[in-house]
């Protein structure tokens, strides 16, 4: 079982916006602005999307943006486009000795 | 632009031991934080362990999934992180990503290709 949750599954039309959600607790999410999220085609390596909750790294498109409030993080992307179905990792800071927590992953189809 | 490519990879026996190797490229190697993670076969990502740069005492942090077991070390000359795995479980079976680490933000801004560690008798 993932320290994070996250839903196992989204889905949306080309166009539509979405919002994959990743809830923690006060140790991690909660309590640190160190929310990451990673983008993951089938067989490739993960990519960053999102860093310290809301920030985009050079290249990626401003529709991915990332927000948080309480306990819960969530990545939104605006204007679905085909190549953004793939798998959708959050992770963030956690002060317990484990560091560096992660979700499940969350499979995003575009219909 | 930054390039990881892991290598080290292959099939072992439980108990035994594998060296995997991250060579990099593309960035001041020894200013960095480097970080392993890895994901079973058809499962999500999981943190392996860091090494901090030498200017925050090289020192280094793992999952208790592989603490005692796992050693991760760096050699700034040639630009390479290392991740000695020692006394394999089958559980240990993933493929293994070295990734560019950004300690202030807790997140990995580049990962490498992978290498896939398969761990059974």
């Amino acid at each position: 079982q993932s320290a994070l949750t996250q839903p196992a599954s989204v889905s949306g039309s080309p166009g539509q916006s979405i919002t994959i959600s990743c809830t923690g607790t006060s140790s991690d999410v909660g309590g640190y602005n160190y929310v990451s999220w990673y983008q993951q085609h089938p067989g490739k390596a993960p990519k960053l999307m999102i860093y310290e909750v809301s920030n985009r790294p050079s290249g990626v498109p401003d529709r991915f943006s990332g927000s948080k409030s309480g306990n819960t993080a969530s990545l939104t992307i605006s204007g679905l486009q085909a190549e953004d179905e793939a798998d959708y990792y959050c992770s963030s800071y956690t002060s317990s000795s484990t560091l560096v927590v992660f979700g499940g992953g969350t499979k995003l189809t575009v219909l | 632009e930054v390039q990881l490519v892991e290598s080290g990879g292959g099939l072992v026996k439980p108990g035994r031991s594998l060296r995997l190797s991250c060579t990099a490229s593309g960035f001041t190697f020894g200013d960095y934080a480097m970080s392993w993670f890895r994901q079973a076969p058809g499962k999500g990502l999981e943190w392996v362990g860091f090494i901090r740069s030498k200017a925050y005492g090289g020192t280094t942090e793992y999952a208790a999934s592989v603490k005692g077991r796992f050693t991760i070390s760096r050699d700034d000359s040639k630009s390479i992180a290392y991740l000695q795995m020692n006394s394999l479980k089958t559980e240990d079976t993933a493929v293994y990503y070295c990734t560019h680490y950004s300690l202030g933000g807790s997140y990995a801004g580049y990962w490498g290709q992978g290498t896939l560690v398969t761990v059974s008798s």
